[in-house]
């Protein structure tokens, strides 16, 4: 079982340039999601996409932009990444059937030098 | 603004030991409160409470939810190292196209042999 696929686990890069961050999911998921997680400051939401086709700005959007292509994938962009961008970022899915709890991808890690 | 407040931020015990977190909440249209255990990838789901005073169990874990006072508690009992994570508190709201899902900062538990 894949659940949430984050690519890639790891990237370095330098300030001005620009990256995408590839998120799948294989559990038929309406909701998807984008976070950062900083050293003593828990998860916080970049963005998120309740179906395919549409997006929101969460608590830190600044800087960022995202890109629900269909049901399964939602992308991450850094057009001109910074030093304050270097972060752990995560992807989550959740179904919208019920009351179902975030499934979460393993991570990228991404430095800005 | 909405807000998840966790303590303590960090705690170290030795194995054998009793802990509790503590997870307090402000949100607006509050429908449920969600703990997850975070070792070194993903957050893993522990517990989903959305009624007060019902407590939810898993082997040594437990969790209640007081809605009244707004906080919940998760008790690990019997301490183990492999229970040496960071545990995060999460709180879910009703959005108009999304449920919005508020993090706190975590505790970062640490078990001594």
């Amino acid at each position: 079982n894949a659940g949430v696929t984050q690519t890639p686990k790891f990237q370095v890069l330098k300030t001005g340039q620009s990256m995408t961050l590839q998120c799948a999911q294989d559990m038929n998921h309406n909701s998807m999601y984008w976070y950062r997680q900083d050293p003593g400051m828990g998860l916080r939401l970049i963005y998120y996409s309740a179906s395919e086709g549409t997006t929101d700005k969460g608590e830190v959007p600044n800087g960022y932009n995202v890109s629900r292509l269909n049901k399964r994938e939602f992308s991450l962009r850094l057009e001109s990444a910074a030093p304050s961008q270097t972060s752990v970022y995560f992807c989550a899915s959740r179904s919208r059937r019920g009351n179902q709890p975030q499934h979460f991808g393993d991570g990228t890690r991404l430095s800005i030098l | 603004e909405d807000k998840v407040v966790q303590s303590p931020l960090s705690l170290v015990v030795h194995e054998g030991d009793t802990v509790t977190l503590n997870c307090s909440y402000e949100v607006t249209n509050f429908r449920s409160l969600l703990w997850y255990k975070q070792e070194k990838k993903a957050p893993t789901f522990l517990f989903m409470l959305t009624s007060s005073g019902i407590e939810k169990k898993s082997g040594r874990l437990s969790s209640i939810l007081d809605k009244k006072e707004l906080f919940s508690i998760l008790n690990i009992t019997a301490t183990q190292t492999g229970d040496s994570a960071v545990y995060l508190c999460a709180v879910e709201a009703r959005g108009v196209r999304d449920d919005k899902i508020i993090f706190g900062k975590g505790t970062r538990l640490h078990i001594l042999p």
